[in-house]
């Protein structure tokens, strides 16, 4: 069954760190684009960073270019979000998102979230 | 960043249709058009269309999706209480190499 499975989430002081992961099963991450999508509590849908194919084209929103990076580790099929110098409105469901090849693309697999809570 | 615009909210009733609207630009919808998503209270966003307006497997036919110009559509057609739900577009802006999101419509069915 193809599905993404995040954990990493907390809560975290503002001003640090975390490491976020996706572990994909049923598929072979590095074969698509993969995203990191954002939920903060009663918001919308806020898109964060892709990391393509070939795994060094990267791009982020910017609200968080700078303090947050995208990486993944194709041994171990698992993605990552690192997140520095978190800020309050960084609070949210952190959702690990795989884009569809075909039919030009939309994000057809979503993870059930991890929670990120930036709290002193 | 640019996003996309979509009404906040629609209400229809019970067995009726409904067409969100998602309105963006030559860079985004007009581009590559939108696909959209379904999400329910508590639960991850679901693919409701791809960009192109098809469907993936398993999502019923009256989910449809369309496009004119910059503007994308989703129209349901006879509403059932399990259509009530937040519904967003999202597409791909070229230029600025990020994805857009609306702001969510939530349809209400009466």
């Amino acid at each position: 069954q193809v599905q993404v499975v995040e954990s990493g989430g907390g809560v975290v002081q503002p001003g640090r760190s975390l490491k976020l992961s996706c572990a994909a099963f049923g598929f072979t991450l590095s074969n698509y684009a993969m995203h990191w999508v954002r939920q903060a509590p009663g918001e919308g849908l806020e898109w964060v960073a892709v990391i393509f194919f070939d795994g060094t084209n990267k791009h982020y929103a910017d609200s968080v270019k700078g303090r947050f990076t995208i990486s993944r580790d194709s041994s171990k099929n698992t993605l990552y979000l690192e997140v520095n110098s978190l800020r309050d409105e960084d609070t949210a469901v952190y959702y690990c998102v795989k884009e569809a090849t075909t039919s030009g693309g939309g994000f057809d697999i979503w993870g059930q979230g991890t929670v990120v809570t930036v709290s002193s | 960043q640019a996003g996309l615009t979509q009404p906040p909210s629609v209400s229809k009733d019970l067995r009726q249709t409904a067409t969100l609207t998602c309105t963006g630009n030559s860079n985004t919808v007009g581009a590559q058009g939108a696909a959209w998503l379904q999400q329910h209270q508590g639960h991850p966003p679901k693919l409701l269309s791809y960009r192109d307006g098809t469907r993936p497997s398993g999502i019923s036919e009256r989910f449809s999706a369309s496009r004119s110009g910059n503007t994308a559509s989703l129209t349901i057609t006879g509403l059932q209480p399990e259509d009530e739900a937040d519904y967003y577009c999202s597409a791909w802006d070229g230029p600025l190499s990020a994805w857009m999101f609306g702001g969510g419509t939530k349809l209400t069915v009466l």
